[in-house]
């Protein structure tokens, strides 16, 4: 596709259970990122991709979450025994190479958790 | 650690007000700067950068001063547009990190 894609937009869930979010880069892009968003502030960095090894996961916030990107494209952001507290708008991105050249990062509209 | 200090929002100018929105960042060397604005029902995207002080980043009409005596990084435009009406952000990259870190964002209304 033209940009990146995130799946599903909207996800409502119960405390407790297990969710996964999709997440298909611009083609040919090798760094992936997922950032999170929650109420009222900019995004947070949870973890990033080059190809298909997480580079940098110190964003994630406990081990509940995981991310994984098995064949260096779609990336899945895992989080089990979902909390209130993980309620926010999950974010994701790719770049060309690791987008320090340029800076820029390409976002999908993000999708949006609620744990009830 | 790092982190970007925003103004508090929200904003609401008449269209071809002047726009400042500012911006202050906190790291331990010598970051990349960028603003990144959302428009309603898209993802987050680019507006301009600056990678050294006293760079001048700029696009859309928009420009940003990276000013390292005073840490700050404030978005103007001279003449806003309705159009304009958006969440920006500001962020900083240090060369040693895989991430950028974002301020809270401030919403920019523009009103016909």
């Amino acid at each position: 596709g033209a940009g990146v894609s995130q799946t599903p937009s909207n996800k409502v869930t119960e405390k407790g259970k297990y969710v996964e979010l999709r997440c298909d880069p611009i083609s040919g892009h090798t760094a992936l990122y997922w950032y999170r968003q929650s109420l009222g502030q900019g995004p947070e960095f949870l973890i990033y991709f080059q190809g298909t090894g997480a580079a940098d996961d110190s964003g994630l916030p406990n081990d509940r979450f995981f991310a994984v990107r098995p064949e260096g494209s779609v990336s899945t952001l895992k989080i089990q025994r979902t909390e209130r507290g993980d309620s926010a708008v999950y974010l994701c991105a790719s770049s060309l190479k690791g987008g320090w050249d340029t800076g820029e990062l390409f976002f999908g509209e993000g999708s949006r958790l609620t744990v009830l | 650690g790092d982190s970007v200090t925003q103004m508090e929002g929200p904003v609401t100018l008449s269209e071809e007000a002047f726009l400042t929105i500012n911006c202050t960042y906190t790291a331990t060397g010598y970051p990349s700067l960028f603003w990144y604005v959302q428009y309603p029902g898209e993802g987050l995207q680019l507006l301009l950068k600056a990678t050294k002080a006293d760079d001048k980043g700029s696009n859309k009409g928009f420009e940003a001063t990276y000013r390292k005596e005073t840490t700050s990084f404030h978005l103007e435009k001279g003449s806003v547009q309705v159009s304009d009406s958006a969440v920006y952000f500001c962020a900083l990259h240090l060369g040693a990190n895989s991430k950028l870190t974002f301020g809270k964002g401030i919403t920019l209304s523009v009103r016909p």
